[in-house]
């Protein structure tokens, strides 16, 4: 099945901790996303990529890091610089079309830090 | 920078009552446009989108929205509310030819049988 496959889906993390987040898509999208949900203020980009080995901040990119060495792959990592990590975390790609670009969500993963 | 405004936060409706929810953005060049749904424990799904051409566009399950650039709006709208379209709905907007996709707070629709 194609799809964007986010793991693991639910997370549990002691303060001080950094936690890596994985996200693979298998629809040969060129850009990928990762958004943070919180109640009340919708989704906020935190990174994006749009090739491979290259990678952009987003709104709220402070205490978080990611890479991108393939094309299927887009990791996040929430350090222990990030105040406020306990959210729901949600992946996406999307493909360049010269008629505009569609994006497409992973199912999330939920992070609590305690 | 872009924003997105979505004024209804919370809305209550009856089952086969007419929905309406507002949607405004401030980018003054071309956008495309999206309202997403999220389903009670499911995942963002796209509604409909707007690239370009009619302004009106029409999605799945009914939903259509229509893009009216002088007032920078893209409400969205159904004729008759069902119960099982109890969800969240995010707006969200892409400056044309960049790669970033802004999303407005999100409006938690309830439906009442």
């Amino acid at each position: 099945d194609g799809g964007i496959t986010q793991s693991p889906k639910y997370l549990f993390r002691k303060e001080g901790q950094n936690v890596t987040l994985s996200c693979e898509q298998n629809l040969n999208h060129d850009a990928m996303y990762w958004y943070r949900q919180d109640p009340g203020q919708g989704l906020r980009l935190i990174y994006y990529s749009q090739i491979v080995n290259d990678f952009q901040k987003g709104d709220i990119a402070e205490g978080y890091s990611v890479s991108r060495e393939k094309k299927e792959s887009f990791p996040l990592t929430v350090t222990s610089a990030q105040k406020n990590p306990t959210a729901f975390y949600l992946c996406a790609s999307s493909k360049f079309q010269t008629s505009g670009n569609t994006i497409y969500f992973g199912e999330g993963s939920w992070l609590t830090v305690v | 920078a872009q924003s997105v405004s979505q004024h209804n936060h919370h809305v209550i409706l009856s089952e086969a009552a007419s929905l309406e929810l507002g949607c405004n953005y401030s980018y003054g060049g071309t956008v495309n446009l999206f309202w997403y749904v999220q389903y009670p424990g499911q995942h963002l799904q796209l509604l409909l989108k707007y690239f370009s051409g009619d302004p009106l566009v029409k999605g799945i399950k009914g939903f259509e929205a229509e893009f009216i650039k002088s007032k920078f709006s893209f409400n969205l709208r159904k004729p008759s509310v069902q119960w099982s379209d109890t969800a969240e709905y995010f707006c969200a907007v892409m400056a044309y030819n960049t790669d970033q996709l802004i999303f407005g707070t999100g409006t938690r629709l309830q439906v009442f049988p």
